[in-house]
This record gives C-alpha cells, sequence and structure tokens, in this order.
C-alpha cells in the first residue's frame, strides 16, 4: 500500500509553546485529514482538507493540504494540558470510497510542566 | 448520544483460541470498518463493509472474518490462524452517501493480548 511519512515522531514541548508537525507522501491524495488519538481511545477527528493549497483552522489548529498534493501540514498554537496525546495524518487516493484511507505512524505530543 | 461501542475495552485470549469482537453504531452509518493499531505504525484495514450482508477485505484480512447481518453491528472475529493478534483494535464508521470524505467516526478500541 501507499505510504505516509509523518514527523516528527515525538515532541516534548512546554505549555504556551507552538507545535508543528507534517506529512508527506510518495503519491497524490484528493484528501487529507488530521486526526488525534488520547490513550485508550479511538482518533477523533480534527481537521478535513479537500482542496490542494486549502488552509484550514479548527480553534488553535490550522492545517494545510500541499500544493503539490503530497504533503499536509499540522499546527498548533499556543499549546494546553489538554493537548497531549498522538496525532495521525491520513489521506485518501480516490474520491469514492474510505478504504484506501492510509494512515501515518503518528506524531506523539508530550507537553512537560 | 449516538455513537460507536465496542466491547470488551480489554480483554485476554490463550494461543488457540479464536475470540470475537463485538461493534456496535447507532450513528445509521452504512459503512464500517475494522482496524488493528500496533505501537508506532499508523492504523491497517482489516475488513470493510459499505452496506449489510456484503464486506470485502482490507490490507490484512488473513486470520480474521466478519459479519454485517445488520446495519448497526460489524462484529469482527480474530481465529487461532492470526500468528500476531496482540494489538489494539479499533472500530469505525462512516456515512456512505457522504463519498470518500475519509471522515471516519471511531469506537474507544479493544485492546486483545494473547497469552
Amino acid at each position: 500500500g501507499q505510504q505516509l511519512n509523518q514527523s516528527p515522531q515525538s515532541m516534548f514541548i512546554q505549555e504556551g509553546e507552538d507545535v508543528s508537525m507534517n506529512c508527506t507522501s510518495s503519491s497524490i491524495f484528493n484528501t487529507w485529514l488530521w486526526y488525534k488519538q488520547e490513550p485508550g481511545e479511538g482518533p477523533v477527528l480534527l481537521i478535513a482538507l479537500y482542496k490542494a493549497g486549502e488552509l484550514t483552522s479548527n480553534g488553535r489548529l490550522t492545517a494545510q493540504f500541499g500544493i503539490t498534493r503530497k504533503d499536509s501540514f499540522l499546527n498548533i498554537s499556543a499549546s494546553i494540558p489538554s493537548d497531549v496525546g498522538i496525532y495521525f495524518c491520513a489521506g485518501n487516493p480516490t474520491n469514492f470510497g474510505n478504504e484506501k484511507l492510509t494512515f501515518g505512524t503518528g506524531t506523539r505530543l508530550t507537553i512537560i510542566p | 448520544d449516538g455513537g460507536i461501542t465496542q466491547s470488551p475495552k480489554y480483554l485476554f485470549r490463550k494461543e488457540g483460541q479464536n475470540v470475537t469482537l463485538s461493534c456496535e453504531q447507532n450513528l445509521n452509518h452504512d459503512a464500517m470498518y475494522w482496524y488493528r493499531q500496533d505501537p508506532g505504525q499508523g492504523l491497517r484495514l482489516i475488513y470493510y463493509s459499505q452496506i449489510v450482508n456484503d464486506f470485502q477485505k482490507g490490507d490484512i484480512a488473513e486470520g480474521y472474518s466478519v459479519s454485517r447481518e445488520k446495519k448497526e453491528s460489524f462484529p469482527l472475529t480474530v481465529t487461532s490462524a492470526q500468528k500476531n493478534p496482540t494489538a489494539f483494535y479499533l472500530c469505525a464508521s462512516s456515512p456512505w452517501d457522504r463519498g470518500a470524505t475519509g471522515e471516519l467516526f471511531f469506537g474507544e478500541g479493544s485492546r486483545l493480548t494473547v497469552l
């Protein structure tokens, strides 16, 4: 299957800092999504992007669909303790059906007191 | 409240035993999915179903079986043929009429440990 390279694998930051993470693919996607997973829970959708170049915000979160359609970025501003978790990118190469959805390996965010 | 319910949350199994993980949704979604999650890896698709009485293999279906007798239910059986069954299993659903949006609604997961 397709491979999604997500970086960094983990981040240790202090409360109030901004966070940036990204995903790159060897092939084109039609949809990019960002999910967050907290310990022992299922992932929850944060942001969905449907158009190359699209920049979308959800509160302190901002994500972009890369112009080449092979990458996406997620930024979190002014991090707070509840931002802790694993962030997954996901890409869909088709416009019909979610069975081809590919997930990145995740970025684990830890906030240092 | 609408959502997806997975049970049990934790399950221990001896080698050679089959186990069935339950997944129920009251979101009226047509499509349902089973994913496997291992540490440091992305979610991998085991099986999916777009409609009642029909399901398709995903990327890692070997050693697993499913059924979709009701729209609300999509149980997963981990058989003794699965060589490395210890993992976190996630069930998800999506409304089919919204096409390939990638917007999946996940359950809380079931952690299976083989002793």
